[in-house]
């Protein structure tokens, strides 16, 4: 089965950026989507974006500005970066897949979370 | 952005009853293809989340009967048949119709 591990550093300083990459193993990104999601400590979980394999993103409205997800298909990696940190990106991220299923009378289909990394911290401090 | 509202934020519960979760959206969740666009997950103590319901009503693979899923346009249910001791964790509804945006959570424990 599919399995997802997030990784990058532990302790970024603010104003720099935060790249952190999640390796797919036991499966392929192709024909799937890709999300990140992250959880303050103590607080809920928010959606930050997601990316089809072929490279096409939707992001959060709220970090679009800073936002860029990657994927690299050789490698079986996708990617996200977040430029000009502060602490209130200080969190834990994970990375997930999202499963299709159809919709009825529909060309297209549902997406929904359906495999998560087990997440990974990261500390904005200087 | 469309805000997601749950109630309560806390479920003291006891095992054997039932147990139920609101989620109200700032803005319908109905797609124009007549379907819900609403997921629920449950992240249990120092685990990841994980999905219980997708679509509003669709109950994902592996997922007990006695957790079900309801609501229509702003107003959404999560209900727990019988709660059992291992349903404790944080329950988060998710509108996917414009993006996506998480509830607060609802932090379920045993009484």
């Amino acid at each position: 089965q599919v399995q997802l591990q997030e990784s990058g550093p532990g302790l970024v300083k603010p104003s720099e950026t935060l790249s952190l990459t999640c390796t797919v193993s036991g499966g392929s990104l192709t024909n799937y989507y890709w999300s990140w999601i992250r959880q303050p400590t103590g607080k809920g979980l928010e959606w930050i974006g997601y990316i089809y394999y072929s490279g096409n993103t939707n992001y959060s409205p709220s970090l679009k500005s800073r936002l860029t997800m990657s994927v690299d298909t050789s490698k079986n990696q996708f990617s996200l970066k977040l430029t000009s940190v502060t602490a209130a990106d200080t969190a834990v991220y994970y990375c997930a897949r999202l499963l299709a299923t159809a919709v009825p009378g529909a060309t297209y289909n549902y997406h929904y979370i359906h495999v998560w990394g087990k997440g990974t911290t990261v500390t904005v401090s200087s | 952005d469309i805000v997601m509202t749950q109630s309560p934020l806390s479920l003291p519960v006891t095992p054997g009853e039932p147990a139920s979760i609101s989620c109200r959206s700032s803005q319908s969740l109905l797609h124009s293809n007549g379907y819900i666009y609403l997921d629920w997950y449950v992240q249990k103590p120092g685990q990841s989340p994980q999905v219980l319901i997708y679509m509003g009503s669709n109950r994902a693979s592996g997922v007990p009967d006695r957790f079900s899923g309801s609501g229509a346009g702003t107003d959404f249910t999560l209900k727990i048949s019988r709660v059992e001791a291992e349903d404790v964790g944080v329950y988060y509804c998710m509108q996917t119709v414009q993006g996506r945006t998480f509830g607060q959570g609802t932090k379920v424990e045993i009484k």
